[in-house]
């Protein structure tokens, strides 16, 4: 059983496009992590949410922690070729161990 | 800016080999991991590590398996007789106390 669900696993869109990407779960979490990953490289903390309803931005990526903390989004605006890559959650329930979902596969096409 | 460095980045070896997989984590974090990704599939837990001893680790950290951080910097996975199924990514992470987790850039192992 996956954990934390991320969808759509593969999203391809033009550049200056807006994506929203989602990751889910019926578990509720004490923090909530999103990382980019690319190809044979190690994941990179990208932001990390907390608080139930938060809302962080990142340049033109919004990150949104639901009201119970289960379920987060990612929303990129404008999206440039240099946002390709895999976004990953990561959910943590208070024992510092995190849980990943599989990711979700951006393709910003020029 | 600190990082975690991972050594090597690729490591081929035979079915029934051990091998070592080598971690420098950030040297003033507390939490140790290690994560692998099999190719194409999501980033599993393999095992944490905390104040040198393993804190919590997963169904897949069988007896196969061991870390050690033999002298304060390193911290080292093993896998004492590889089967071609622990063909993956490993990935060593460290935490800050916030759970803010730093990861190598990885080691790839091939087991054939």
């Amino acid at each position: 059983t996956q954990l934390l669900e991320q969808s759509p696993q593969f999203l391809s869109i033009q550049e200056g496009e807006n994506l929203t990407v989602y990751c889910n779960s019926s578990s509720v979490f004490s923090s909530l992590q999103w990382y980019r990953q690319e190809p044979g490289e190690g994941p990179v903390l990208l932001v990390t949410v907390v608080t139930g309803g938060e809302v962080k931005k990142l340049k033109r990526l919004t990150f949104q922690f639901g009201d119970a903390r289960k379920d987060s989004s990612l929303h990129i605006t404008a999206a440039q070729t240099g946002d390709t890559g895999l976004y990953l959650c990561a959910g943590e329930r208070g024992n510092n161990r995190l849980a990943f979902g599989k990711g979700n596969q951006v393709v910003v096409i020029p | 800016e600190p990082e975690v460095t991972q050594t090597p980045s690729h490591q081929v070896t035979q079915m029934g080999q051990e091998v070592i997989l080598r971690c420098v984590p950030i040297s003033n974090h507390l939490y140790f991991y290690w994560y692998r990704q099999i190719l194409g599939q999501k980033v599993e837990f393999l095992v944490s590590f905390y104040n040198n001893e393993i804190s919590e680790k997963s169904e897949i950290f069988d007896d196969q398996f061991s870390v050690e951080r033999p002298d304060g910097s390193n911290f080292t996975l093993k896998i004492r007789s590889t089967k071609l199924e622990d063909s993956a990514m490993y990935f060593c992470a460290s935490f800050r106390v916030n759970t803010e987790a730093f990861f190598g850039q990885g080691t790839r192992l091939t087991v054939v």
